[in-house]
């Protein structure tokens, strides 16, 4: 099993350009999460998804949007990116519901806005 | 909202120390996780509790209902254990996933 694949892994995005961090994962879990890590700051949710079909916001979803289309991938996209939005973002999955299960993690994506 | 509270955020020691690195909470909680973060980057599940005590190895994980808290030790530390320990807690049915504490940063030196 792969686990959480995320891509990329580094990207400098000017301010104002778009993109799409990609994250799958092949465990058949039903609970997907985005998280941005910041210095010196603890994990805060962007999004999160508890099935295909299925999404909301977490604590800091401005500037983020989510697709769930299929089980295995969750894409975060970032529309006109700004500077507050460089960070170290994290993919992660679960099995959760009434038997919350371990929590896998991508390798996280470092994202520059300049 | 659950607050998430680590000590210490940074802790230097030599190798072979017995290392305690605590978690407390504000609100109960369903399940706790500890995570170690390396240089880096990668997360990684070491433990996740609802109650009493696990271990895995060196690592050993503790949680107390009553009084809000959590403790991981590391017995017998190794320069490799050398990484962010971050303690997170899971309320309720968990859909909206982890609150995370902040992290703490350890340096076990040779």
């Amino acid at each position: 099993n792969a686990g959480v694949t995320q891509t990329p892994k580094f990207r400098i995005l000017k301010i104002g350009q778009s993109m799409t961090l990609q994250c799958a994962q092949d465990m058949n879990h039903n609970y997907m999460y985005w998280y941005r890590q910041d210095p010196g700051m603890g994990l805060k949710l962007i999004y999160y998804s508890v099935g295909a079909g299925i999404t909301d916001k977490g604590e800091v979803p401005n500037g983020y949007n989510v697709s769930r289309s299929t089980t295995e991938d969750f894409p975060l996209r970032l529309e006109l990116a700004a500077p507050s939005q460089t960070s170290v973002y994290f993919c992660a999955s679960t099995w959760g519901g009434s038997s919350w299960n371990t929590i896998y993690f991508g390798e996280g994506s470092w994202l520059t806005v300049v | 909202k659950n607050e998430v509270e680590q000590s210490p955020q940074n802790l230097t020691a030599q190798e072979g120390e017995f290392i305690t690195i605590n978690c407390s909470y504000s609100v109960g909680i369903s399940a706790l996780h500890w995570l170690q973060q390396h240089p880096g980057g990668g997360i990684v599940s070491l433990f996740m509790l609802s109650s009493g005590k696990k271990k895995h190895g060196r690592l050993i994980a503790t949680i107390n209902i009553q009084e809000k808290h959590s403790s991981l030790h590391i017995t017998a530390s190794h320069p490799r254990d050398s990484a962010v320990y971050i303690c997170a807690v899971l309320s309720g049915g968990g859909a909206d996933g982890l609150t995370f504490g902040k992290g703490t940063h350890l340096i076990i030196q040779p």
